[in-house]
């Protein structure tokens, strides 16, 4: 149990497009979900925390609208990095909140690649 | 201070060894603990979950929670290639805090 799945597992695109990524939890209801942001041989990097039914909360220097959040359901959230640019080229992890013991079930990730 | 403290290593052993993983914390208020491992390119996967204190086995690994010293360890027996990641500890009390991991190599 407690499996996350995220898609696409990686995508390449055009510099100015934006790219939608799904984070799905298979097997429970997650109320909570997370965005991180990981950069070669770095730790995590929390980007925002997403509550079904409401507005995302971003940490301190995370543009929230270039980096749209939706948790429209308790399966699934999507995060939108719209007009992409190379710098946001990184490691994109969502995870999902227990809903019967406090810890996160992470996503398999999804590396994006913006040329 | 940050809230909770692990050495990034790298750490290096030979197939078989025990290995001991560690964090401090500073809030003395957390509550659950977790250690997690994550293989090169892919998402954490949750490997040991512990409330409060006390040991926790499961095969090869056992979790360790030591809150009056607010230290916890991940010990890994009988050490396999397979191990060869990074460990990352986290400890939540609503919020959620995570070391920023420990790289560890098992030689065969």
């Amino acid at each position: 149990g407690a499996v996350v799945s995220q898609h696409p597992s990686w995508v390449i695109c055009k510099s100015g497009t934006s790219v939608k990524i799904e984070c799905r939890s298979l097997d429970f209801q997650a109320t909570t979900m997370f965005w991180y942001r990981q950069f070669p041989k770095q730790s995590l990097m929390l980007m925002a925390t997403s509550n079904e039914g409401s507005k995302a909360t971003y940490e301190q220097g995370v543009e929230k609208d270039k980096f749209l959040i939706n948790h429209a359901s308790l399966t699934l959230s999507t995060l939108t990095v719209t007009s992409a640019h190379p710098e946001d080229s990184s490691f994109y992890i969502c995870s999902a909140r227990g809903t019967w013991e406090e810890t996160q079930y992470f996503g398999p990730g999804t590396r994006l690649l913006v040329l | 201070q940050k809230e909770v403290e692990q050495d990034p290593g790298p750490l290096s052993v030979p197939e078989g060894a025990i290995v001991s993983l560690n964090c401090t914390y500073s809030n003395s208020a957390f509550q659950y603990f977790m250690w997690y491992r994550q293989y090169s390119r892919k998402g954490p996967e949750l490997l040991m979950y512990t409330y409060s204190s006390g040991n926790k086995e499961d095969g090869r690994f056992t979790a360790q929670v030591d809150k009056s010293s607010k230290y916890i360890s991940l010990f890994i027996r009988d050490s396999q290639p397979s191990d060869s990641a990074t460990y990352l500890c986290a400890m939540s009390i609503g919020q959620f805090y995570f070391g920023t991991g420990t790289s560890l190599t098992v030689i065969p």
